[in-house]
């Protein structure tokens, strides 16, 4: 699975949008882009993914540069409840499957009043 | 629709103990992954189990170990227990398919301290 990068912290006004960047340089092809975020002490949660068009869910919305490089999760109303580590996660699929995330050190959100 | 469940949330055992962790995961779901996760070390990726066989081991010792049954539940081992494997053991289900994407569903984990 292809490396990536995050930056180690941010901070987020709430009501604002939080957009969290994500370095995947030597992404390939067949790998998609994951993201999850764990808050304190919980198992991990699944928000987004997506391979090379951008992604929306109810919860986030996930822009992927054109070369995929590199993409960005953006929460678009942060509220205090967002504060939590942001995971992204480059995966490649296995024809046969195969479920394997590696976990890099994420991003530490926090949002303030 | 129920969430991944594990058993028991609070384990305290001691060195050389034995120990089993359990993992109920959302119904339909035939894919079991186990992570393990220390201040240290992060999230690491233990194994995962689908249709009752091993898919994938990451780099564990033998002392640790697995199994699936056959109505998709998996119960994690770990032998001789050392301090070192104090952590937060996760479980996460997902369908599991032979191809395409698909996302895992975390269970709460199990908080294990060894003393």
């Amino acid at each position: 699975d292809a490396k990536t990068t995050q930056p180690t912290s941010m901070d987020c006004a709430e009501g604002r949008a939080a957009n969290l960047p994500c370095n995947h340089s030597t992404i390939s092809g067949n790998e998609y882009v994951y993201w999850y975020r764990q808050i304190h002490s919980q198992g991990p949660q699944y928000i987004i993914h997506g391979l090379k068009n951008n992604e929306t869910n109810e919860m986030a919305s996930l822009i992927i540069t054109e070369d995929r490089k590199s993409s960005t999760l953006i929460l678009p109303h942060a509220t205090l409840r967002d504060t939590a580590v942001y995971y992204c996660i480059v995966r490649f699929i296995l024809t046969g499957g195969g479920n394997k995330l590696t976990f890099g050190t994420g991003t530490q959100l926090k949002v303030e009043l | 629709k129920a969430g991944v469940t594990q058993t028991p949330r609070y384990l305290i055992k001691t060195r050389g103990q034995q120990v089993t962790l359990s993992c109920s995961p959302i119904s339909g779901h035939r894919s079991v992954s186990w992570y393990q996760q220390t201040p240290g070390q992060g999230l690491q990726f233990l194994f995962e189990y689908f249709s009752e066989t091993q898919r994938n081991k990451g780099n564990f010792p033998g002392r640790f170990s697995g199994r699936q049954f056959s109505n998709s539940r998996s119960e994690m081992n770990v032998s001789t227990l050392e301090l070192g494997d104090s952590a937060l053991y996760l479980c996460a289900s997902s369908l599991g398919g032979l191809a395409g994407s698909y996302e895992q569903y975390f269970g709460p984990g199990t908080r294990l301290t060894v003393t």
